[in-house]
C-alpha cells in the first residue's frame, strides 16, 4: 500500500545514545516533515523538507539532525539522546499545496514511540 | 504568536447525536487551516484545508467552516467509527510552521 513507512515502531534508548529513525514515502511527494507529539500539547514540528537536498528547522529542532538526499527518504538523527526527547514521533509526507502550502492531503506514518532512560 | 485552542477537549455522543467541535485561533495572516483525524496508536489522517473564511468543506458525515477567528468541525449523525481524535492546525502566511491545537477526543456510543 502507498503511504509513508517509519521504522522502527518502539524504541528504548540509554542518555547520550543516538539513533536514526527512518521514514520513507513512495507517493512522489515534495514535501516531507518531523513531528513529535507529547501529552498534552499539539504537535510541534522538529524539521522539515520542500524536496531533495533541502531542509529547515521547525519549531523544535535542537538535539535532531536530518538529511533528505532523495525525495523518498527523510531520517531524523537523535544525536545524544536526553530523556526530554522521550515522545511519540511522526513522519509526514505533501504533495505542494495551493500557494505552496505544506501538509495539504498529507500522509503520516504510524509512529515511533521512543522511549529515554 | 500563533495560537489554537480546540474545545471541547473531549464529548461524548449517542450514536446519530449531531454535535459540532470548535477551533478557535490567533494567526497573522492565515494561509490555511487544516482538520486532522487521529485515531488511538496512529498518525493523523487529513481531513480538510480551508482557506479563507466563509468556505465550507463536506466529506461523509462531517463538515468544516471557517470564519476569520474559529473553525467547526460539523459532524452529523455520528457513528461508534467516528470515534477518535480530532486535531485543528493553521499555516500563516510566509512560514512552513504549523501550530497545532491539543485536540478534541471523540467518542460516540451506540
Amino acid at each position: 500500500n502507498a503511504g509513508v513507512t517509519q521504522t522502527p515502531k518502539f524504541q528504548v534508548l540509554k542518555t547520550g545514545q543516538s539513533m536514526t529513525l527512518q521514514c520513507a514515502q513512495d507517493m512522489n511527494h515534495e514535501y516531507m516533515s518531523w513531528y513529535r507529539q507529547d501529552p498534552g500539547m499539539g504537535l510541534r514540528l522538529i524539521h522539515y523538507s520542500v524536496g531533495a537536498g533541502i531542509t529547515d528547522q521547525g519549531e523544535v529542532p535542537n538535539g535532531y539532525n536530518v538529511s533528505r538526499s532523495t525525495t523518498e527518504d527523510f531520517p531524523l538523527r537523535l544525536l545524544s539522546a536526553a530523556p526530554s526527547q522521550t515522545s511519540v514521533y511522526f513522519c509526514a509526507s505533501s504533495p505542494r499545496g495551493q500557494g505552496g502550502l505544506m501538509n495539504t492531503e498529507a500522509f503520516f506514518g504510524q509512529g515511533t514511540r521512543l522511549t529515554v532512560v | 504568536e500563533d495560537q489554537v485552542t480546540q474545545s471541547p477537549e473531549a464529548l461524548r455522543l449517542q450514536e446519530g447525536e449531531s454535535s459540532s467541535l470548535n477551533c478557535s485561533y490567533t494567526v497573522s495572516g492565515l494561509r490555511g487551516l487544516f482538520w486532522y483525524r487521529q485515531d488511538p496508536g496512529k498518525g493523523p489522517e487529513f481531513l480538510f484545508t480551508l482557506y479563507s473564511a466563509g468556505e465550507e468543506k463536506e466529506k461523509e458525515r462531517l463538515k468544516a467552516t471557517l470564519t476569520k477567528k474559529e473553525s467547526f468541525l460539523h459532524i452529523t449523525a455520528p457513528k461508534p467509527e467516528d470515534s477518535a481524535t480530532y486535531l485543528c492546525a493553521v499555516h500563516r502566511g510566509g512560514s512552513y510552521i504549523p501550530t497545532f491545537g491539543r485536540g478534541t477526543s471523540l467518542i460516540v456510543h451506540p
